[in-house]
């Protein structure tokens, strides 16, 4: 059975801090790995991964795949209290079609 | 661009009732999946359509559970008779499914309470 585990399950940061987060998954045929924030609504698209050591920027936000080490991390650097959310990773299989098998998350909560 | 679009926003309803969550999505887009969100178990894939066609049901939890996708532009997930274990935030998203490397755009979410 495919498998997708995010570590943290939660952190509490201040205002300033980087944060690393972690994602590990085991699934058969892995196509993309992707990263989506949830505030208090629905996940937004951050990032999607294909291939191996590749960063991937946004602000202060990165992230890069490893598919030897079957994992991504999510870097944000300068955390604000904005970024307080869960931060969602989601593998996609060959054998899923497109369907996304989401991990259960990290909540990241940045305070002031 | 409007989104994808689903209604209502909060449902609340009694055990045994039967309930219809709706979802439109946006336009273009060919694939469509119901995703389920709790505390315990986190998003978990329901159903997806590619072409209005139910390609993979494997997540729907029981029988109680049904999808349809009419029309590209529409579609329904039913649960009857609802249960108070189906409460939980049930979100609709949309991709062009045209590869395997497409961004799925997310609703709004129903959030379903049974009591």
């Amino acid at each position: 059975e495919d498998k997708v585990v995010q570590s943290p399950l939660s952190l509490v940061v201040h205002e300033g801090d980087t944060v690393t987060l972690n994602c590990s998954y085991e699934v058969t045929n892995f196509r993309s790995l992707l990263w989506y924030k949830q505030e208090k609504k629905a996940p937004t698209f951050l990032f999607m991964l294909t291939s191996s050591g590749i960063e991937k920027k946004s602000g202060r936000l990165s992230s890069i795949l490893d598919k030897k080490e079957l994992s991504s991390i999510l870097n944000i650097t300068a955390t604000q209290t904005g970024d307080s959310a869960i931060y969602l990773c989601a593998v996609v299989a060959s054998n899923s079609g497109y369907a996304l098998n989401f991990g259960k998350g990290t909540s990241l909560l940045v305070t002031p | 661009d409007a989104g994808v679009i689903q209604s209502p926003r909060h449902e609340v309803t009694e055990m045994g009732q039967e309930v219809t969550l709706r979802c439109k999505p946006i336009s273009g887009h060919n694939s469509l999946f119901w995703y389920r969100q709790t505390m315990m178990r986190g998003l978990e894939l329901l159903i997806y359509f590619n072409n209005n066609v139910p390609i993979d049901d494997s997540g729907m939890p029981e029988d109680r559970f049904s999808a349809k996708m009419p029309n590209a532009s529409f579609s329904t997930l039913k649960i009857q008779p609802s249960e108070p274990r189906d409460s939980a935030v049930y979100f609709c998203a949309s991709s062009r499914g045209t590869g395997s490397y497409n961004e799925q755009f997310f609703g709004p979410g129903t959030r379903l309470t049974v009591l």
